[in-house]
C-alpha cells in the first residue's frame, strides 16, 4: 500500500527565512511523488512532482523537493518566505491500480509566514 | 487550460435530503476523482471513474454513490444526506492511460456542504 506522512501539521517561519514541510513516503515500488499547494478558498494547485528523473525537483514560486529512496523522504523546500506563501500544503503519493491512477494525500501541512 | 467546475460553491442540506454534487470538466480527462477534505485529515478519495459507465470504490465510500453517464460530467451522490457528510467535497480530472501516474490532477473549487 502507498502513504504519505507529513511530520508538522503547522509550520511558522518568519517572512525571508527557509522553509522546510516534511513529508516520508511508503511505497511499494519506485512513486510518483506530488507536493499541492491551497490557499486559502482556493482550489488545489501542483506546486512539483517527481517521476523518477532527477532527483531534486523545481517548482513554482521558488519552491523544490529533493527525493530520497534511502530516507523514504520527500522535503519541501524554499530558501526564503514570503508572506504569499501562507497556505496549506498537501504531500502526494500516486499508485496505478490497474484502472486509474490514484492519489493517496497527506494529512497536510499548514504553513504561516510571519513579519 | 484545463477547467474544472462545480455545480455549487456552498450548500445546505437537511438529514435524509438526496444531495447530488455534479462536476463537469472540459478537456476530454478520461479519470475523474470525488475526494472529501476534513480539518487534520487532507483529502480522502470517496470513488472515481475511469471511463464512461465505470467507477471504483475510493477509500471510504460508504453513504455516497456516483455516476458517470457522460465523459466530461462526474456526480456524486448522497442518497440519504447525514450530518457526518458535512465537509468539503473535491472534485478532480486527470488524462489516462499507462503513464496517468505522472499527470497532474486538476481540481475543482470544492462544494462546501453542510448537513443539519
Amino acid at each position: 500500500a502507498q502513504s504519505v506522512t507529513q511530520l508538522d501539521s503547522h509550520v511558522s517561519v518568519s517572512e525571508g527565512t527557509p522553509v522546510l514541510l516534511r513529508c516520508n513516503y511508503s511505497s511499494s515500488y519506485s512513486p510518483s511523488l506530488f507536493w499541492y499547494v491551497q490557499h486559502p478558498n482556493k482550489g488545489l494547485q501542483l506546486l512539483l512532482k517527481y517521476t523518477s528523473a532527477a532527483t531534486l525537483v523545481k517548482g513554482i514560486n521558488g519552491f523544490e523537493a529533493e527525493f530520497k529512496k534511502s530516507e523514504t523522504s520527500f522535503h519541501l523546500t524554499k530558501p526564503s518566505a514570503h508572506m504569499s506563501d501562507a497556505a496549506e500544503y498537501f504531500c502526494v503519493v500516486s499508485y496505478y491500480t490497474g484502472t486509474a491512477s490514484k492519489l493517496t494525500f497527506g494529512t497536510g501541512t499548514r504553513l504561516q509566514v510571519t513579519l | 487550460d484545463v477547467k474544472v467546475t462545480q455545480s455549487s460553491r456552498y450548500l445546505v442540506k437537511r438529514t435524509g435530503e438526496k444531495v447530488f454534487l455534479e462536476c463537469v470538466q472540459d478537456m476530454d480527462h478520461e479519470n475523474m476523482f470525488w475526494y472529501r477534505q476534513d480539518p487534520g485529515l487532507g483529502l480522502r478519495l470517496i470513488y472515481f471513474s475511469y471511463d464512461v459507465k465505470m467507477k471504483e470504490k475510493g477509500d471510504i465510500p460508504e453513504g455516497y454513490s456516483v455516476s458517470r453517464e457522460k465523459k466530461e460530467r462526474f456526480s456524486l451522490i448522497l442518497e440519504s444526506a447525514s450530518t457526518n457528510q458535512t465537509s468539503m467535497y473535491l472534485c478532480a480530472s486527470i488524462r489516462g492511460g499507462g503513464l496517468a501516474g505522472y499527470n497532474e490532477q486538476f481540481f475543482g473549487p470544492g462544494t462546501r456542504l453542510t448537513v443539519l
